[in-house]
């Protein structure tokens, strides 16, 4: 199984601050990997699929990058709305895998 | 507008089975796989089972593969899972969640999920 790396666990940061989101697979994933976000009590939210494409209608502000085994998720002028739980998952081979999350919260 | 609805959550003792339900509507619901998703309170995302637009080809991860069973009527556009043998640690609220596009993707479209409680 593809093992999912995800730091930091949990963030604090100020509003119009710069984040980042790391996920490190266990193997190549051949740019498989989305990222969503999850507000508490909601349902995940895709923001990004195949590593750096933006799913409709997410901000810009949201962006993907990476390849192999290292992706990253950089969110730009941090907003209140912003605050939530980040996961990746990787949908390159059966078993699907997700990171164990990163919250996110304002400083 | 895509919408996926889930039921059939409840408690259940352990040992005992349960089938979940999901009514998918704004889509061509044959063109898509399907999938089950499942988050255990307070934890992360676990993966639990994909199946092919016919049907003809499922997919588990070990943690639930023989116990559980995941299924389609295209007619219908409705999902299904059949849970059998449940364990503890099987609670958790499973979603039923749709690929971004045709074939193996990520997850665009989820529903509100239904929770599941293993218990005696």
């Amino acid at each position: 199984d593809i093992q999912m790396t995800q730091s930091p666990a949990s963030l604090s940061a100020s509003l119009g601050e710069t984040v980042t989101i790391e996920c490190r697979a266990s193997e190549d994933i051949y740019n498989g990997l989305a990222w969503y976000q999850q507000k508490p009590g909601k349902s995940p939210q895709l923001l990004i699929y195949n590593a750096n494409s933006l799913h409709t209608g997410v901000p810009s502000r949201f962006s993907g990058s990476g390849s192999g085994t290292q992706y990253s998720l950089k969110i730009n002028s941090l907003q209140s709305e912003d605050v939530a739980s980040y996961f990746c998952q990787q949908y390159y081979d059966y078993p699907f895998t997700f990171g164990s999350g990163t919250k996110l919260e304002i400083k | 507008e895509v919408q996926l609805v889930e039921s059939g959550g409840g408690l259940v003792q352990p040992g005992r089975s349960l089938k979940l339900s999901c009514a998918a509507s704004g889509f061509t619901f044959s063109n898509y796989y399907m999938a089950w998703v499942r988050q255990a309170p307070k934890k992360g995302l676990e993966w639990v089972a994909t199946i092919s637009t016919s049907g003809s080809r499922t997919y588990y991860p070990d943690s639930v593969k023989g116990r559980f069973t995941i299924s389609r009527d295209n007619a219908k556009s409705s999902l299904y899972l059949q849970m059998n043998s449940l364990k503890s640690e099987d609670t958790a609220t499973y979603y039923c969640a749709r690929p971004h596009t045709m074939g193996i993707t990520a997850f665009a479209y989820w529903g509100q999920g239904t929770l599941v409680t293993v218990s005696s």
